[in-house]
């Protein structure tokens, strides 16, 4: 079975500084690998994820994040946010192949831009 | 395109009281279907999870319970409320490569 750590509960920043949030995971086959954001009361949205290819995955609004396999990390950076970036971010897995399907999610991290 | 419905937004219900959650799906067959629950500071939880008509697997003991009569309606319900089921319900549909989720409901047990 999959298992997915987000290390930090909550990360305050600064307007314009840079933020890393952080996701550990734990698998014994292959993995996809996914960031979804959640806005106040509303449902998830899928942000990027990685599924084959280049280990480097960027998002349309300046998010990337990076599928680092010897150390099972899949870490979301920005090197500048903006005060709309606060919100809940949650790492999540699914096996891709030889395991269950089933997307296992992070407890999150709540990301607070401040000005 | 695919879309997910899933209602009411809110919801208060009192302790003792039965639920019924329901969540459609469009636009997709033969989805797998989710149900997830989101306390403060506890993250997703994985209630249900459903492959096909009548699959149903439960993740976690508890007093809640699902249903999905049709290929894309998936119902969460309870006979009897508990305080400890107040919550934020999201409904969701995945394949192996992505996930998408309805837009919750706010359920408050009081």
């Amino acid at each position: 079975a999959q298992s997915v750590t987000q290390l930090d509960s909550q990360v305050p920043v600064f307007e314009e500084a840079p933020v890393e949030l952080r996701c550990n995971y734990s698998s014994s086959v292959s993995v996809y690998l996914f960031w979804y954001v959640q806005y106040p009361n509303q449902g998830l949205q899928l942000l990027l994820k990685y599924l084959s290819g280049s280990t480097l995955v960027e998002s349309i609004n300046g998010f990337e994040a990076e599928f680092n396999k010897s150390q099972t990390s899949f870490h979301l950076r920005k090197p500048s946010v903006h005060i709309s970036d606060t919100a809940e971010y949650f790492c999540a897995v699914s096996a891709s192949q030889g395991g269950s399907e089933k997307l296992v999610f992070g407890k999150g991290t709540k990301l607070t831009v401040n000005p | 395109s695919q879309t997910i419905h899933q209602w009411p937004a809110t919801l208060v219900q009192p302790v003792g009281s039965p639920l019924s959650l329901e969540c459609t799906v469009e636009g997709t067959s033969n989805p797998n279907l989710y149900w997830y629950r989101q306390a403060a500071g506890r993250g997703l939880q994985l209630l249900f999870y459903s492959v096909g008509i009548g699959q149903i697997s439960s993740e976690v003991p508890q007093n809640l319970s699902a249903s999905r009569p049709q290929d894309r309606q998936f119902i969460l319900s309870s006979k009897k409320l508990l305080l400890s089921d107040s919550g934020f319900y999201l409904c969701a549909w995945s394949g192996y490569t992505e996930a998408f989720f309805g837009q919750g409901t706010r359920l408050t047990v009081v």
